[in-house]
């Protein structure tokens, strides 16, 4: 069975340095993975998707994220961050011997000025 | 292209009242997933639908229904309101086909039972 648990309900950091946001997963076959962005009242934006053409995926908003099949992760980076990445961010798992997507509980991100 | 829309944007109902709430996919998105948005339970898989067909269902009471037409436009129902149900419902539409795993996510209807 799959699943999905991001590390950390909250993330500080401040504006202009790294953000790390971590996803471990578990899967029976060949994952899918992905990671989305809410920000408050809002739905829930792609930011961008694993399917093992490439292990180091590039996002939008100059995110991008690792996979790392021996560790079963794929945490989410950027190099500095912005006020606007303020937002809760969601990893999410899909197998493709599954018929379902697992989203992660979600970690709120903070950006302090 | 228009993104997902979702309609009403905003609802406040009283307990024991039923509630429909509307998603219009983007265009040529067949299928039509429907979640519950709230801060205890986080975001919970409600049923998906594809070619007017419920394909997965998510473990929520008999009490919350949906459908899909011919246009995959999709409704979701939730009859005899509880004050739990107050949430934030998300719908999101995919493709079909080898990328239908991506979902594409309206701005949600925010549902309030007083």
């Amino acid at each position: 069975a799959q699943s999905v648990t991001q590390l950390d309900s909250h993330v500080s950091v401040s504006e202009g340095t790294p953000v790390l946001l971590r996803c471990n997963y578990s899967s029976s076959y060949s994952p899918s993975l992905f990671w989305y962005v809410q920000h408050p009242n809002k739905g829930l934006q792609l930011l961008l998707k694993y399917t093992s053409a490439a292990t180091l995926v590039k996002g939008i908003n100059g995110f991008e994220a690792e996979f790392k099949k021996s560790e079963t992760s794929f945490h989410l980076t950027k190099p500095s961050a912005h006020m606007s990445d303020a937002a809760e961010y969601f990893c999410v798992v899909s197998d493709q011997g599954d018929d379902k997507i697992i989203f992660g509980k979600g970690t709120r991100l903070h950006i302090l000025p | 292209k228009a993104g997902v829309t979702q309609t009403p944007r905003y609802l406040i109902k009283t307990r024991g009242q039923q509630v429909t709430l509307s998603c219009s996919p983007i265009s040529g998105h067949r299928s039509v997933s429907w979640y519950q948005q709230t801060p205890g339970q986080g975001l919970q898989f409600l049923f998906e639908y594809f070619s007017e067909t419920q394909r997965n269902k998510g473990n929520f009471p008999g009490r919350f229904s949906g459908r899909q037409f011919s246009n995959s436009r999709s409704e979701m129902n939730v009859s005899t309101l509880e004050l739990g149900d107050s949430a934030l419902y998300l719908c999101a539409s995919s493709l079909p086909g080898g990328d239908s795993d991506t979902q594409y996510f309206g701005p949600g209807t925010r549902l309030t039972v007083l």
